[in-house]
């Protein structure tokens, strides 16, 4: 079984449209990442979840919406696609260590959202 | 914002070599993980070294940490083909995990 799953694992999309990726870890984990990977490989955490709720959002776009109806459950929502928009979006999950630190991350296959 | 940032940012070796990969963060930290990705994959887990700790191994892999100079050291002693990658540094700040930009190693065979 995967361990971190998300779909769709591509996506290609003209710009204005809304899309969707899931993402679901079947490990027990409290605490739930979106993160995109640019071209050049960095690697920017987006939102952090934990037990359902947000607890990190860096300066995203707010038609970036996470959800998270349950803790084995993180998605994300695009509204109006945007050519820059256009990344690989990993989703990860962690059980947090003793005093809320982060722990070892596991993450999915990604999801890479072309935006034409 | 970026927290890590690998040094170099490319690397490329004959396999039997050793690969040493640096690290370097702004703030203080709780843990300091190291991550590896093969193209077109997701990152995988490879070592969490405390801030307590100095040094900590994983079978070819030796991992230094520094406080006082903000930085870290991944070691992978006689590279294989397989071990072509990038390898990421993350550091853990609280519940947030910060990725630097990472080392793309290339192991010649």
């Amino acid at each position: 079984d995967t361990a971190v799953s998300q779909t769709p694992k591509y996506l290609v999309t003209q710009m204005g449209n809304d899309k969707s990726i899931k993402c679901e870890q079947n490990l027990g984990h409290d605490t739930m990442y979106w993160y995109k990977q640019d071209s050049k490989k960095f690697l920017k955490i987006m939102f952090s979840y934990n037990n359902k709720e947000l607890i990190i959002n860096e300066t995203v776009p707010n038609r970036f919406s996470p959800k998270s109806p349950d803790k084995a459950h993180l998605n994300l929502h695009i509204n109006s696609l945007e050519l820059g928009d256009s990344a690989v979006y990993f989703c990860a999950s962690s059980q947090g260590l003793t005093g809320g630190w982060a722990g070892e991350l596991f993450f999915g296959e990604g999801s890479r959202l072309t935006v034409l | 914002s970026q927290q890590g940032e690998e040094d170099p940012q490319a690397l490329s070796i004959q396999e039997g070599e050793n690969a040493t990969m640096n690290c370097s963060y702004k703030t203080s930290i709780n843990n300091l993980q190291w991550y590896r990705q093969n193209s077109g994959r997701g990152l995988v887990h490879l070592i969490l070294i405390r801030s307590n700790e100095r040094e900590k191994h994983s079978g070819r892999l030796r991992v230094t940490l520094d406080t006082s100079k903000k930085s870290s050291s991944l070691l992978i002693t006689a590279s294989r083909a397989a071990d072509t990658a990038s390898y990421f540094c993350a550091t853990a700040v609280s519940n947030d995990m910060r990725f630097g930009a990472g080392t793309r190693l290339t192991v010649k065979p």
